[in-house]
């Protein structure tokens, strides 16, 4: 099932770094778009969503849609040691009842 | 903050063998899921449960998978006679309301079947 891509990395930055983090996805039934964060052998703690297309702002973190080009970014500025984890891209339709997930990808802050 | 828990945290077993996990939901959810990850994969999606019934459920999901809410706190998946590429984590999600929006997360069961 490839109806969500997102490129695993590993993604390595120096502390203070602007992260892009990517995902195309092929369903335009897609309305909801979520990005997760995941800590090795935790399970997934929700960052953002959003569910139209443009910017959505939460502190460091920025979640871009572009529906027409079926693309979402999430952005993370002033990137920390502590932002090193597995990021998830998941989503979902109108009235669903599942997520689609991304394959993950892992990024590492260096201090 | 209310959380998803999940017990155990770690579960070995013998292929064959029938295992449950088990998952406390927020306690004023009503929409409750299961999702499971083989190393190195997706996240992916295997049964959802409102109202006391199973309201989808993924080709995964087959007659060895069974999902239960036994007691109203309790939210249960069981293999009857599991295989090894059940070896996976399992998370347990819940939502208070209809969207898929802010669904909570568990911190996941690793299953090793072996």
């Amino acid at each position: 099932q490839k109806e969500v891509e997102q490129d695993p990395g590993p993604l390595s930055v120096p502390e203070g770094a602007i992260v892009s983090l990517n995902c195309t996805y092929s369903n335009s039934a897609f309305q909801y778009f979520m990005w997760y964060r995941q800590y090795s052998r935790k399970g997934p703690e929700l960052l953002m969503y959003t569910y139209s297309s443009g910017n959505k702002e939460d502190g460091r973190f920025t979640a871009q849609v572009d529906k027409s080009s079926k693309y979402i970014s999430l952005f993370i500025r002033d990137s920390q040691p502590s932002d090193s984890a597995t990021y998830l891209c998941a989503m979902s339709v109108i009235g669903g009842n599942q997520f689609y997930f991304g394959t993950g990808t892992s990024l590492t802050v260096i201090p | 903050e209310p959380e998803v828990t999940q017990t155990p945290s770690h579960q070995v077993t013998q292929m064959g063998q029938e295992v449950i996990l088990r998952c406390v939901p927020i306690s004023n959810h009503l929409y409750f899921y299961w999702y499971r990850q083989i190393l190195g994969q997706k996240v992916e999606f295997l049964v959802s449960f409102y109202n006391n019934e199973i309201s989808e459920k993924s080709e995964i999901f087959d007659d060895q998978f069974s999902v239960e809410r036994p007691d109203g706190s309790n939210f249960t998946l069981k293999i009857r006679s599991t295989k090894l590429e059940d070896s996976a984590m399992y998370f347990c999600a819940s939502i208070r309301t209809g969207g898929l929006t802010e669904a909570f997360f568990g911190q996941g069961t690793r299953l090793t079947v072996v």
